[in-house]
């Protein structure tokens, strides 16, 4: 059974500095992986899709790498703003369709 | 482009009744899937359905069943409410023919409180 686990549960920081959020997974079978970000009571925005034969994807400030060897993936955040502040979220496809395993997501707080 | 629209957007309901919450896929889009995000958790896959049909589905009970239209949009509806049905509601949408390898878009949810 797939497993996903992001760390850190929360982050603070403040405005303009880099960071990196991690997610990892149990199975490495998988045929993608996909960064969500929620704001507090809100629907899922897609923000990068990663495919299993794909080392990393950019958009923007954002950067998402993969690392299916080892069950990993950092989703980077160049110069944070606090319009950045939301719950992120990471989703791993190992089953095929629309069967997505979520991980219980990092909230991201930046301070102005 | 429309996105994905999902109502409604809140509704409240007592233990024992039943709730229809409707989705309308992003244009383009053959297949519906629906989660259910408990607070403070990530979303759990509920079903998928492609032409109609159900094609994959989680580990939820029969109280959870759902149609899709020839139009493609979708209904989750859910029997005999228990407290702990409370939470938002997630449709998310997709084409089928990349549905291995495709990206899903996610509704703004329904989120049902049962009192």
């Amino acid at each position: 059974k797939q497993e996903v686990t992001q760390i850190p549960a929360a982050l603070s920081v403040p405005e303009g500095e880099n960071l990196v959020l991690n997610c990892s997974f149990t199975d490495s079978a998988i045929y993608n992986l996909q960064w969500f970000r929620q704001d507090p009571g809100k629907g899922l925005t897609s923000l990068l899709l990663i495919q299993s034969s794909q080392r990393e994807q950019t958009s923007g400030r954002l950067n998402a790498s993969l690392d299916k060897s080892s069950g990993r993936s950092t989703l980077y955040i160049a110069a944070s703003q606090p319009g950045d502040s939301a719950t992120y979220l990471c989703a791993v496809n190992s089953q095929g369709g629309s069967t997505l395993t979520f991980g219980k997501g990092t909230m991201l707080l930046v301070s102005p | 482009d429309a996105g994905v629209t999902q109502s409604p957007t809140h509704l409240i309901k007592t233990r024992g009744q039943q709730v229809t919450l409707r989705c309308s896929p992003k244009s383009g889009h053959d297949t519906v899937s629906w989660y259910q995000q408990a607070l403070g958790q990530g979303p759990q896959f509920i079903f998928q359905y492609y032409e109609e049909e159900e094609r994959q589905r989680g580990n939820f009970p029969d109280r959870f069943s759902g149609h899709q239209f020839p139009n493609y949009s979708s209904e989750l509806n859910v029997n005999a409410l228990l407290l702990g049905d409370s939470a938002l509601y997630l449709c998310a949408s997709s084409f089928y023919p990349s549905g291995y390898t495709g990206e899903l878009f996610f509704g703004e949810g329904s989120r049902l409180t049962v009192l």
